[in-house]
């Protein structure tokens, strides 16, 4: 079954120190994979996508078939990267997307 | 262009109840996919809606049921309300195809008492 693990409810780290989110899946095939964000009082938006190879906000995930993870990353934490994430996988032949649990990330000054 | 919009915020149902919940999509969108998201999980996708039609359902009864209408904005309907419905239920809407991104509304946080 399509699965989106993701260990961690809480990460707390201080401003300036690195960040990994851990993200780790069950998929059948090339998956296509997704970070979301919600920071407080905004809507869920996306962050960034494994297709497109992007750097956003200085976050970057790379896809890794072998251990089945895509880690979100950025080297330097600020405090507005605090908020809700999540990691999200496509769920075949619809546009569904099958989440994870989500991990709040804290960044403190 | 307008981005997902969700009514109402807030909304307070007894058990039994019945309950719609609206959402208009983004402009140029024709893919609406309806999410429950409880307290402390991932959202959990409910149905989705392409061109009117039902495109694919998750693992909720059929007292869970929508609509998607000709200008691509969609209801999700619940009967027989039971507290375990108590949710933040979340639109995205899509510009279709596969893989694309999925944009959301602010959701409608349901509590039933």
């Amino acid at each position: 079954a399509q699965r989106v693990t993701q260990p961690e409810k809480l990460l707390s780290v201080f401003k300036g120190a690195p960040v990994e989110l851990k993200c780790n899946y069950s998929y059948s095939g090339s998956p296509e994979l997704f970070w979301y964000v919600q920071y407080s009082r905004q809507r869920l938006q996306l962050l960034l996508r494994h297709i497109s190879r992007e750097s956003i906000k200085g976050f970057t995930a790379d896809l890794n078939k072998g251990e089945t993870s895509f880690h979100l990353k950025k080297p330097f934490a600020q405090e507005e990267d605090s908020a809700m994430y999540y990691c999200a996988l496509p769920g075949g032949a619809t546009n569904k997307l099958i989440f994870g649990t989500g991990t709040l990330l804290a960044v403190q000054p | 262009e307008t981005g997902v919009t969700q009514s109402p915020t807030h909304l307070i149902k007894t058990r039994g109840q019945q309950v719609t919940l609206r959402c208009s999509s983004q402009s140029g969108h024709n893919t609406v996919s309806w999410y429950q998201q409880a307290l402390g999980q991932g959202p959990q996708f409910i149905f989705q809606y392409y061109r009117e039609e039902e495109n694919g359902r998750g693992n909720f009864p059929p007292r869970f049921s929508g609509l998607q209408f000709p200008n691509y904005s969609s209801e999700l309907n619940v009967n027989a309300l039971e507290l375990d419905d108590s949710a933040l239920y979340l639109c995205a809407s899509s510009p279709g195809g596969l893989n694309t991104e999925a944009f959301f509304g602010q959701g409608t946080r349901l509590t039933v008492v």
